[in-house]
């Protein structure tokens, strides 16, 4: 079957850096997306992947290794308003996208 | 401002009733899709439509039916509703089902099935 992995999860500082990892077994692979989520309300896209490497947009970053089948997100000089929820989503062969049930992000001051 | 609109923003259904979800958006994509979002559950694909005047079926289609009679809408119906259709819906859209292009997501649906 087919199946994304990702913490439930996780608690930062303000100002700090924090990577939230994804981890994806899928038939095949037409690309990877990171959405963020705030509490109610609609997802939010924040970055694709689909070659090997670093993909950076201000204060985040996405990774992708398709031969290990891992992704992250990494988030910098964290803000409260970075309190929401990660989701990881992967395009198989057949270009629907199977979605992880995501990563709740708690930041603290 | 261009976008995705959902109707209602929450509802409260007796089982057994018949619902229709509504869905437009004005950004003249090609592929639009309908979510249900549960708590501990990634995204689940019920239905989707890569152009107007076809859809397909998702992950989760039972008890759910669309139709795509032009490119700007795209209703859910629930032809008789049951307790465990009680879920957050969202109606997305992106330019093509092709690799790179990225969903855009409605404000969701909350439906409640008693």
């Amino acid at each position: 079957g087919q199946n994304i992995d990702q913490p439930t999860e996780m608690t930062a500082t303000e100002g700090a850096i924090v990577q939230i990892n994804c981890t994806y077994q899928t038939s095949g692979f037409n690309g990877l997306f990171w959405y963020q989520q705030h509490a109610g309300e609609a997802p939010t896209f924040l970055s694709y992947n689909v070659l090997d490497g670093l993909e950076e947009k201000g204060r985040f970053s996405s990774f992708l290794s398709r031969s290990k089948g891992y992704s992250y997100l990494l988030l910098k000089e964290l803000q409260m308003k970075d309190s929401a929820s990660y989701l990881c989503a992967v395009r198989d062969s057949n270009y629907q996208l199977i979605w992880g049930a995501g990563t709740k992000l708690i930041i603290k001051p | 401002i261009a976008g995705i609109t959902q109707a209602p923003t929450s509802q409260i259904l007796a089982a057994g009733r018949r619902m229709t979800l509504r869905c437009t958006q004005d950004m003249r994509h090609n592929a639009m899709y309908w979510y249900r979002q549960d708590l501990g559950l990634g995204l689940r694909l019920i239905h989707y439509s890569n152009t107007a005047g076809t859809t397909g079926k998702g992950e989760v289609p039972d008890g759910y039916s669309v139709s795509r009679a032009n490119t700007d809408d795209f209703p859910l119906t629930l032809a008789s509703a049951v307790p465990s259709q009680t879920s957050v819906y969202f109606c997305a859209s992106s330019e093509s089902g092709d690799k790179g292009s990225p969903l855009h997501f409605g404000n969701g649906t909350r439906l409640t099935v008693t």
